[in-house]
């Protein structure tokens, strides 16, 4: 499984797009790019899944580059509610195969 | 949001005793998953199933059994329960190959003493 790095926390004003950048140099050609919110006392959530270029969908975009060795998960105009933690997450694209969470970034939105 | 279910909710329990927490899903997925959260740690796996009696280890399986009867079913169960245990677990459900995406249940916040 692809080890990933992504930064432990991040601060952001309301209204303001917020990049989260993942890396994964050892990324395998056949693994896929998973993000996953969660907020306090909650299941994490699924926000988006890529595998090259742009993925977009109504609460998160997705950039991956050529080489697939980062992605960076971008939410356009953060309100509180989204403060959460974000977890990067790169993995063969199968069930039985479980996907490995790190330690996620925490984002913390103010006011 | 999908149909996961986990119980208890809660639950406080001394050193030395079993116990089993379920995870019950209507979605008829194949895949079924127990994850632990501890500050500092993130989530980690515990064990996974694949299928009815189907089931596999995860990085942390140490002090922990789990059996799966039937589809919708998932049981984790602490032979013996210690303090290091005293975790939030959350299930997770998946199914087909070609969208790996996991849904999470409310989580069992368990204590032990």
């Amino acid at each position: 499984l692809a080890k990933t790095t992504q930064p432990i926390s991040m601060d952001s004003y309301e209204g303001q797009e917020v990049n989260i950048t993942c890396s994964h140099n050892n990324i395998a050609t056949n693994d896929y790019i998973t993000w996953y919110q969660q907020f306090p006392s909650q299941g994490p959530r699924f926000i988006i899944q890529g595998y090259k270029t742009k993925v977009t969908n109504e609460v998160a975009s997705l950039f991956i580059p050529a080489d697939r060795k980062s992605s960076t998960l971008s939410l356009p105009r953060v309100s509180l509610s989204d403060t959460a933690v974000y977890y990067c997450l790169v993995g063969f694209h199968s069930g039985n195969t479980p996907l490995v969470f790190g330690k996620g970034t925490r984002l913390s939105v103010i006011a | 949001d999908a149909g996961i279910t986990q119980s208890p909710r809660h639950k406080v329990t001394e050193t030395g005793t079993p116990v089993t927490l379920r995870c019950h899903q209507t979605e008829n997925h194949r895949y079924m998953y127990w994850y632990r959260q501890d500050p500092g740690h993130g989530l980690r796996l515990i064990h996974y199933s694949y299928g009815v009696k189907d089931t596999d280890k995860g990085e942390v399986s140490d002090g922990y059994s789990v059996s799966r009867s039937k589809t919708e079913d998932f049981l984790l169960t602490l032979e013996s329960a210690t303090s290091s245990q005293t975790s939030v677990y959350f299930c997770a459900i998946s199914d087909r190959d070609e969208r790996y995406e996991q849904y999470f249940g409310p989580g069992t916040r368990l204590t032990v003493t």
